[in-house]
């Protein structure tokens, strides 16, 4: 149980482009889901805390308008780079947490992003 | 500034052997601290954790020790297994509710 897929697992795309990134719990409902980013030997960054029904909240110095977060149903959140640059090459995970506890988080796959 | 900290980026333990995984961090407001183990093209999977309350916590072959005056937790794995092999992060939270990982730790057991 408390399985969270993400597709596409990775993705190539140009320079001015857009990529959505979606993550699913499949097994169960997630209130609330979060997204990070990890760099190259760097440790995973949170980016955002995504709550159902709700608009996300960021961490300091990430770009609400550039990283577009959707979480419109229990199951589904959706991360979108809007004009990516290569510079937002990078892995990006999500993970949907279970009832209350923060710690119970279950991460997905992650999407390995390269923009060209 | 990092919060939590892994300074061995890699270490190498044969099998059978006690396999130690330090971490430190700086902010004292950190009452969860969590290992997780991420092998390649998969997310991190959650692997043990410790309250501040406490200074030990064992499961199976996994034990986690705090020392909170030393701002240092450390786990063991005993007895080192092939499939030991990964990533492990230490990550650490505080009421604030978010995690902040370390830049992680590759364990490689040796046959």
């Amino acid at each position: 149980g408390a399985v969270v897929s993400q597709h596409p697992s990775w993705v190539i795309c140009k320079s001015g482009t857009s990529v959505k990134i979606e993550c699913r719990s499949l097994d169960f409902q997630a209130t609330t889901m979060f997204w990070y980013r990890q760099f190259p030997k760097q440790s995973l960054m949170l980016m955002a805390t995504s709550n159902e029904g709700s608009k996300a909240t960021y961490e300091q110095g990430v770009e609400k308008d550039k990283f577009l977060i959707n979480h419109a149903s229990l199951t589904l959140s959706t991360l979108t780079v809007t004009s990516a640059h290569p510079e937002d090459s990078s892995f990006y995970i999500c993970s949907a947490r279970v009832g209350g506890s923060f710690y119970e988080q279950y991460f997905g796959p992650g999407t390995r992003l390269t923009v060209t | 500034d990092q919060q939590v900290k892994q300074n061995s980026p890699s270490l190498s333990v044969q099998e059978g052997r006690i396999s130690i995984l330090n971490c430190d961090y700086t902010n004292s407001m950190f009452d969860y601290f969590l290992w997780y183990k991420k092998y390649p093209a998969e997310g991190p999977t959650f692997l043990i954790s410790i309250s501040s309350i406490k200074d030990k916590n064992e499961d199976g072959r996994f034990t986690v020790f705090l020392n909170k005056s030393a701002k240092h937790l450390s786990l063991h794995i005993v007895p080192s297994q092939p499939g030991d092999s990964a990533v492990y992060f230490c990550a650490a939270s505080d009421r604030d509710d978010k995690i902040i990982f370390g830049k992680g730790t590759r364990l490689h057991i040796l046959p």
